[in-house]
């Protein structure tokens, strides 16, 4: 059974600070993974994908990358802000068919103060 | 384009009452799923459609629990009798595998249940 875990729980950093978030998996035969934020009290909101080919993905001061092998990614923010304040989730999709059954770990609340 | 649309947004019931939920999928997305999180857990998954087959339901607690994709785009998940436990947030989320979006699935706002 995949299991997903996200280091760490909660981060607190000033404005203007680089972080990276970690996601782990137990099982490295995944179709790709996924990197969702969650705002209190919304929905998730897509930020990356990345599929299990690709070594990583941009978007802006978002960075992903994808070790496979060793079942880890992370979240690279670069020059954080106030407003990337949020609940940062990592999802893998184990594809075939169980394609769409997202594991998600528990999550990174992310706390970024001026 | 507009997004994944879900409503209630917000319901309140009695224990033991029926409730249902909507969900209307982005245009073309022919992969709908509902997933369900508890207060400070990721989702999970109850119910996966492809078109109007119900591919994975294996998650779905069927005693009281249901669902259905008529024609294949919108859907509806109810509970019926609801238990203080269902008290959760109900994500209805979409995808498609054609290019260049093919795999993101992409989530709507959620339908907040509480169950009293």
């Amino acid at each position: 059974k995949q299991e997903v875990t996200q280091i760490p729980a909660a981060l607190s950093v000033p404005e203007g600070e680089n972080l990276v978030l970690n996601c782990s998996f137990t099982d490295s035969a995944i179709y790709n993974l996924q990197w969702f934020r969650q705002d209190p009290g919304k929905g998730l909101t897509s930020l990356l994908l990345i599929q299990s080919s690709q070594r990583e993905q941009t978007s802006g001061r978002l960075n992903a990358s994808l070790d496979k092998s060793s079942g880890r990614s992370t979240l690279y923010i670069a020059a954080s802000q106030p407003g990337d304040s949020a609940t940062y989730l990592c999802a893998v999709n184990a594809g075939g068919t169980s394609y769409g059954k997202l594991t998600f770990g528990q999550g990174t609340i992310l706390t970024v103060h001026p | 384009e507009a997004g994944v649309v879900q409503s209630p947004r917000y319901k309140i019931i009695e224990k033991k009452q029926p409730v249902a939920f909507w969900c209307n999928p982005i245009s073309g997305h022919n992969t709908l799923y509902w997933y369900r999180q508890n207060l400070g857990q990721g989702p999970e998954l109850l119910i996966r459609y492809e078109n109007e087959e119900a591919v994975d339901d294996s998650q779905l607690p069927k005693d009281r629990f249901s669902a259905e994709r008529l024609k294949g785009v919108d859907s509806t998940l109810k509970i019926q009798p609801a238990e203080l436990g269902d008290s959760a947030v109900y994500l209805c989320a979409s995808s498609t595998r054609d290019i260049p979006r093919g795999n993101t699935i992409y989530f709507g706002e959620g339908s907040w249940l509480t169950v009293v």
